[in-house]
């Protein structure tokens, strides 16, 4: 069946540092990709997402490229920020599947540090 | 606008007890999701409804576990008999419509659950 796996946090990092979370995925037909965020007492908030391949999802200076090759969807971000720590889930939903449902990753902490 | 909401926030329970988690999607979305998220993993599915039919309910991991939608409105999950593996955060998404491949889902805050 389909599913995510990303890479375990916790991740550290100072502020302004280059951030990449590795996230890759096994599913027939074509998937849509995201990455979902969840801040410290919020709830979970769409960030950014892909529907096709070669396609780039961006939002608040975030980014990731929808590889269909390399089946990956790998967040990055130029410049952290104390305001990004957060928990980031990669997620997928279609292929072989059409009733919407998300498949999720385990989630990576990442933690910037001023 | 208003958003998804779930009641309660928390909930304690002992083991064996039944428990009914609800979710208020957002006013005119169709599609509503229940998905359960365990301490340190990820979110898993539940349930799928469609207006108050319930198309794909894969996810449901045992028959202690139901949901019901009415009024193509509110949605409440039960557990019956919780044991202490039931624990974690149960969450409600709700998007606009059909088909769902073409709507974001939008998430309530979640109701956390934790089985003594």
């Amino acid at each position: 069946g389909n599913s995510v796996t990303q890479m375990e946090g916790p991740v550290t990092l100072s502020e302004e540092a280059f951030l990449t979370i590795n996230c890759t995925y096994t599913a027939t037909g074509y998937p849509s990709l995201f990455w979902y965020v969840q801040y410290p007492g919020e709830g979970l908030q769409l960030l950014l997402k892909a529907t096709k391949a070669d396609d780039k999802g961006s939002n608040k200076g975030f980014e990731a490229t929808y590889r269909k090759e390399t089946t990956s969807f790998h967040l990055e971000k130029g410049s952290v920020q104390v305001s990004d720590s957060a928990v980031y889930f990669c997620a997928l939903r279609g292929g072989s599947g059409n009733t919407g449902k998300l498949i999720f990753g385990q989630g990576t902490t990442l933690q910037v540090k001023p | 606008g208003a958003g998804v909401s779930q009641s309660p926030s928390n909930k304690v329970t002992e083991k064996g007890k039944d428990v009914e988690l609800r979710c208020d999607p957002i006013s005119g979305h169709t599609a509503l999701y229940w998905y359960r998220q365990r301490l340190g993993q990820g979110l898993e599915f539940l349930i799928y409804f469609q207006g108050n039919s319930a198309p794909d309910k894969s996810g449901l991991p045992s028959d202690r576990f139901s949901a019901e939608r009415t009024g193509e409105s509110v949605s409440t999950l039960t557990i019956q008999r919780t044991q202490q593996e039931d624990s974690a955060v149960y969450l409600c998404a709700s998007s606009l419509g059909f088909p769902p491949l073409q709507y974001e889902q939008y998430f309530g805050p979640g109701t956390r659950l934790t089985v003594t």
